[in-house]
Formats: C-alpha cells, sequence, structure tokens
C-alpha cells in the first residue's frame, strides 16, 4: 500500500529564512509525486509535481529514491508562503490515478 | 463554470438524517475525485470516477457513504443516517487524463456539520 507521510503538522519560520517541508513516502516502485498548497481561503491547487523539475515561486523539490523523500525546499521564505502543503503521491501508468495525500504541513512564515 | 463547482458550500444538518452533496466537475474531465477533511487531519479519499470504468470505492468509510456520477458530469455524495463523526469538509476534484499529468482542480468543498 501506498503511503505519505508528512512529519510536521506546523512549521513557523521568519520571514527570509530557508524553509523545508518534509515529505516521506512508502512505495515499492516509481511513484508520482506532488505538492498541492491551499492558501487561506482559496481551493486547494497544485504547486509542483517531480516530473516537471521546476520551480515555483521560489519551491522546489527533489525526488531521492534513496531515502524515499520528496521535501519542498525554498532558500528565502515570504510572508505569502503561508498557507498548508500537501505532499501527494500517485502510482504511474495503469488506470487507477487515485492520489494518495499527506495530513498536511502548516507553514507559518512570521514577518 | 470555469472551475469545479460544489453544493452546498455549507451544511447544517440533525444526528440522523440523510445528506446529499453534489460536485460539477469542469467539462471535459474525465476522472472525478471525493474527499474528506475533518478538522486538523489530512486528506482522506473517498471514492473515484473514471469515465464508465467501474468506480474505486475503498476509501468509503462505512455503507452510509455512497457516491454516483451520470456520465463524465455531476456527482452526488450521499451520507444516510449522518453522524456526528461525519463532520467534516467533503472536498470534489476533477482532472483531464489527456494532459498536464492528470493534475487535480478541487471545488471549495462542503463543509457538513452534524449536531
Amino acid at each position: 500500500a501506498q503511503r505519505v507521510t508528512q512529519p510536521e503538522k506546523l512549521l513557523s519560520v521568519f520571514k527570509g529564512a530557508p524553509v523545508e517541508l518534509k515529505c516521506n513516502y512508502s512505495y515499492s516502485g516509481s511513484p508520482e509525486l506532488f505538492w498541492y498548497v491551499q492558501y487561506s481561503r482559496q481551493r486547494l491547487q497544485l504547486l509542483l509535481r517531480h516530473i516537471s523539475r521546476e520551480s515555483i515561486k521560489g519551491f522546489t523539490a527533489d525526488l531521492n529514491k534513496g531515502e524515499t523523500s520528496f521535501h519542498l525546499k525554498k532558500p528565502f521564505a515570504q510572508e505569502e508562503d503561508s498557507a498548508m502543503y500537501y505532499c501527494a503521491l500517485r502510482r504511474p501508468g495503469g488506470s487507477n490515478y487515485k492520489l494518495t495525500f499527506g495530513k498536511g504541513t502548516l507553514l507559518t512564515v512570521n514577518p | 463554470g470555469a472551475g469545479v463547482s460544489q453544493s452546498p458550500s455549507n451544511k447544517v444538518t440533525e444526528k440522523g438524517k440523510d445528506v446529499e452533496l453534489r460536485c460539477d466537475p469542469i467539462s471535459g474531465h474525465t476522472a472525478l475525485y471525493w474527499y474528506r477533511q475533518r478538522l486538523g487531519q489530512g486528506l482522506e479519499f473517498l471514492i473515484y470516477f473514471q469515465g464508465n470504468s467501474a468506480p474505486d470505492k475503498s476509501g468509503l468509510p462505512s455503507d452510509r457513504f455512497s457516491a454516483e456520477r451520470t456520465g463524465e458530469s455531476v456527482s452526488t455524495l450521499t451520507i444516510q443516517r449522518t453522524q456526528q463523526e461525519d463532520s467534516a469538509v467533503y472536498l470534489c476534484a476533477s482532472s483531464s487524463l489527456a494532459g498536464a499529468g492528470g493534475e487535480l482542480f478541487f471545488g471549495e468543498g462542503s463543509r457538513l456539520t452534524v449536531l
């Protein structure tokens, strides 16, 4: 069974400080991994996905298969980054596109 | 509409009553998901519809929960004989497998409170 673990329920940093939101997964194959974000009073939305190797709003995430991790990082946090962040996993290929989400990390960036 | 639409946005009901939640996915999206988000918890998968395939109901917590989808359009999630532990935000999402790597587009959710 696939599982996503986000060990930190809450994370608080100061503006300008680096931030890392941890995500670990359990899956025997090569999963597709995503980060979704929910800003206050907004819908849950995709932030980035590992296959794109993209940087969105200064955030990056690297898939580490050895450590089965997909941590989300930003070198200099901004107040507008305050939000709920969810890591998600999906088995590649096949007909089952169900996304499994972690429990989320609430990031607060203080001025 | 431009996005996933859910109704009602808020529902307060008494224990034991039935409730029906509705989701209008983005036009053309073949996949539709229901998730539950209890206070302080993560997203809990409930059910997944993909085209005309049999739905994946593996996340439904009990037989009081059921969902239907007509073709590739509207879906309804029905909770019978509601219990207080059913109180949560119920999120619907849709995606197109045709592109964008199956990105999920979420609705704003239906907040259910069972008294």
